[in-house]
């Protein structure tokens, strides 16, 4: 089985500032990974996703993650946020023996202030 | 353009009574599932199915049934709701697992 953790729940940042939201799994197999961002009363939409071949994953609205197998992980980051990307963030992982079948964190609440 | 709708969005019911959530999506994936998502604990998956017939249970799936009688519909009911169901539930698909899940809008759901 898998697991996914998300190390903050909640990250406040200032307007144009960088942030990095932290992701780590486990799993006894290989994985694919995923970023998803919900905005307020809407569902969830994909910003990246790692399936294979390079590491480093750039996504929409600027977004970009770094798989590191070694450390398990799947951090997301962004150098310059904006006001609307205010929003909670999902990290998720599949296992390649799991089909299409999600495991997610719990989520990061990003708060971008002015 | 293909999307994935989902009704009603906000439903008020009591304990004890039947619910059907109703889920329908026109990009002709096979794979559809069924998450509720309660804070603190991120999206939990409860059903899902790989296609027409074929229906599995996830991880929270006590109280929830589901049925697949065509690609497009992947209805979710609660047998006799309990208040422990109050949460909110998005219904996604995907063409593998190779692809992205494509979520609705979610149903808000609140057993008195």
């Amino acid at each position: 089985a898998q697991s996914v953790t998300q190390l903050d729940s909640q990250v406040p940042v200032f307007e144009e500032a960088p942030v990095e939201l932290r992701c780590n799994y486990s799993s006894s197999v290989s994985v694919y990974l995923f970023w998803y961002v919900q905005y307020p009363n809407q569902g969830l939409q994909l910003l990246l996703k790692y399936l294979s071949g390079s590491t480093l994953v750039k996504g929409i609205n600027g977004f970009e993650a770094e798989f590191n197998k070694s450390q398990t992980s799947f951090h997301l980051r962004k150098p310059s946020v904006h006001i609307s990307d205010t929003a909670e963030y999902f990290c998720a992982v599949s296992a390649e023996t799991s089909g299409s079948r999600l495991t997610f964190g719990e989520g990061t609440q990003l708060t971008v202030n002015p | 353009d293909a999307e994935i709708t989902q009704s009603p969005r906000h439903k008020i019911t009591e304990t004890g009574r039947q619910v059907t959530l109703a889920c329908h999506q026109t990009w002709n994936h096979n794979n559809m599932f069924w998450y509720r998502q309660d804070l603190g604990h991120g999206l939990r998956l409860i059903h899902y199915s790989y296609g027409v017939h074929d229906t599995n249970k996830g991880e929270v799936s006590d109280g929830y049934s589901v049925s697949r009688s065509n690609t497009e519909d992947l209805p979710l009911t609660l047998e006799s709701a309990a208040s422990s169901q109050t949460s909110v539930y998005f219904c996604a698909s995907s063409e593998s697992n190779l692809h992205e899940q494509y979520f609705g809008p979610g149903t808000r759901l609140t057993v008195t």
